[in-house]
């Protein structure tokens, strides 16, 4: 079973909207949290962190926010632009995962013009 | 150039083949990894190596293999590949005593296998 979901395997925005994406994990170790960002042909590239310490952190035009007790997190970016296309992955770590990362399934975004 | 760079970049090979995937990188970090990508499964970890001295498996690192040849190369073999093995693998490197951002991981440009 998935111990990091991203349930929504696409999502599409008009562009200059609000994009939030969403990423549920079920391990209450997780205490550290990273999004990526993937374009085609590319690898992926680190975009925003957040500690469990914290309950939100922004980056510019990209908050994450992070709801323990619901062990809930999610991506907020705002404006979308059509640049910001690509498929978000959202990672988990924690202590006994020997600060290794646990991937979600990703979220394909596409940001209309 | 790239940083972490990974060869081959496509390659397709026969059941049964031995295939090796190499990485190398400029970063200079002591920290390697190898995942493969699935449509629906996201990233998954192979392999990782903390230092030239130290390997360790991941999550599904049945029927691979990996050599730490210097600190700057880590190669992911497929001794005898199946075509559950088709999927796209991706090299990371990490260092977790500098940036901002402990634990982020460099990935290189990924490499896409199809075994027949």
């Amino acid at each position: 079973d998935q111990q990091v979901k991203q349930n929504s395997p696409s999502l599409s925005v008009q562009e200059g909207r609000i994009s939030i994406l969403n990423c549920d994990y079920t391990n209450s170790m997780f205490d550290y949290f990273l999004w990526y960002k993937k374009y085609p042909a590319e690898g992926p590239t680190f975009l925003i962190s957040i500690s469990s310490i914290k309950d939100k952190n922004e980056d510019g035009r990209f908050t994450v926010f992070l709801n323990k007790s619901a062990k809930h997190l999610s991506l907020h970016i705002v404006p979308s632009q059509p640049g910001d296309s690509a498929v978000y992955f959202c990672a988990a770590s924690g202590v006994d995962y020997g600060q290794n990362f646990v991937f979600g399934p990703g979220t394909r975004l596409s940001v209309l013009p | 150039d790239a940083d972490v760079t990974q060869t081959p970049r496509n390659r397709i090979t026969k059941t049964g083949k031995r295939i090796m995937l190499e990485c190398s990188q400029t970063k200079g970090h002591d920290r390697m990894y190898w995942y493969r990508q699935d449509p629906g499964l996201g990233l998954r970890l192979i392999y990782y190596s903390f230092d030239v001295k130290d390997i360790n498996k991941g999550e599904i690192s049945d029927g691979y293999s990996v050599s730490r040849q210097a600190q700057a190369k880590f190669s992911l073999s497929l001794e005898s590949a199946i075509p559950n093995q088709t999927a796209l693998y991706f090299c990371a490197t990490s260092d977790p005593t500098s940036g901002r951002f402990t634990g982020e991981l460099f990935f290189g440009e990924g490499s896409r296998l199809t075994v027949l």
